[in-house]
């Protein structure tokens, strides 16, 4: 495996289950982050991880729980979700958080994304 | 705060040329990215540009000017595998903060 990859693709759930979003990066980088992509907006970001410890929490609702257990690993939880939670969720690494550097440690890369539905 | 416009849709024909603008007003903007999506597929890096100028990567080219919070991408030959929304993203902050536009969804016919 190479790259970052999702699981699952695609889900389906209602309202009141509780379900998990995995990525793993087989890239050596050290941040992760999960984002949020819905039909003609721009994507949001949620939740940044720099070393498994969350440097950035966007506001977002507590029905998403990010879990980080090492720096190849990171995890949404979703439980109680509402129908405006569907959408493409999106998480990418990169290889480190330096800011103001050149594309090789600031470039995020992505994986395939989970298209969730909630009923 | 951050903003960042860009064109929703654009048409242009095969082998043709095709500008793709952005314009951002971004604080602490440290540069700016710009990632191609297909349809129902992730983002994928074009380019990182943070000196102004022109920096041309193969029949891609990217161009930014800080002073006037502006950046285009431009592709040249187009093919009809370039039809793809294309995302302007800046990048500020201390951290790995980057705020990503609506995107412009292109679309290359015969």
């Amino acid at each position: 495996e190479t790259g970052v990859t999702q699981t699952p693709r695609h889900l389906v759930m209602g309202m009141t289950n509780k379900k998990s979003l995995k990525c793993e990066q087989h890239l050596g980088h050290n941040a992760m982050y999960w984002y949020k992509q819905s039909a003609k907006k721009p994507l949001e970001l949620m939740f940044v991880y720099s070393l498994e410890e969350r440097v950035e929490n966007n506001s977002v609702p507590s029905r998403f729980s990010p879990e980080c257990p090492n720096s190849s690993h990171l995890f949404l939880h979703l439980h109680t979700l509402q129908p405006e939670d569907s959408a493409l969720y999106l998480c990418a690494s990169s290889q480190d958080l330096a800011g103001g550097g050149r594309t090789s440690t600031d470039t995020q890369y992505f994986g395939p994304g989970t298209r969730l539905t909630v009923l | 705060g951050q903003n960042i416009d860009q064109p929703t849709e654009m048409t242009a024909t095969e082998g043709a040329i095709v500008q793709i603008n952005c314009t951002y007003q971004t604080s602490g903007f440290n540069g700016l990215f710009w990632y191609q999506q297909h349809a129902g597929e992730a983002p994928t890096f074009l380019s990182y540009n943070v000196l102004d100028g022109l920096e041309e990567k193969g029949r891609f080219s990217s161009f930014l000017s800080r002073s006037k919070g502006y950046s285009y991408l431009l592709l040249k030959e187009l093919q009809m595998k370039d039809s793809a929304s294309y995302l302007c993203a800046t990048h500020s902050g201390g951290y790995q903060k980057v705020t990503f536009g609506t995107g412009t969804k292109l679309q290359v016919i015969p």
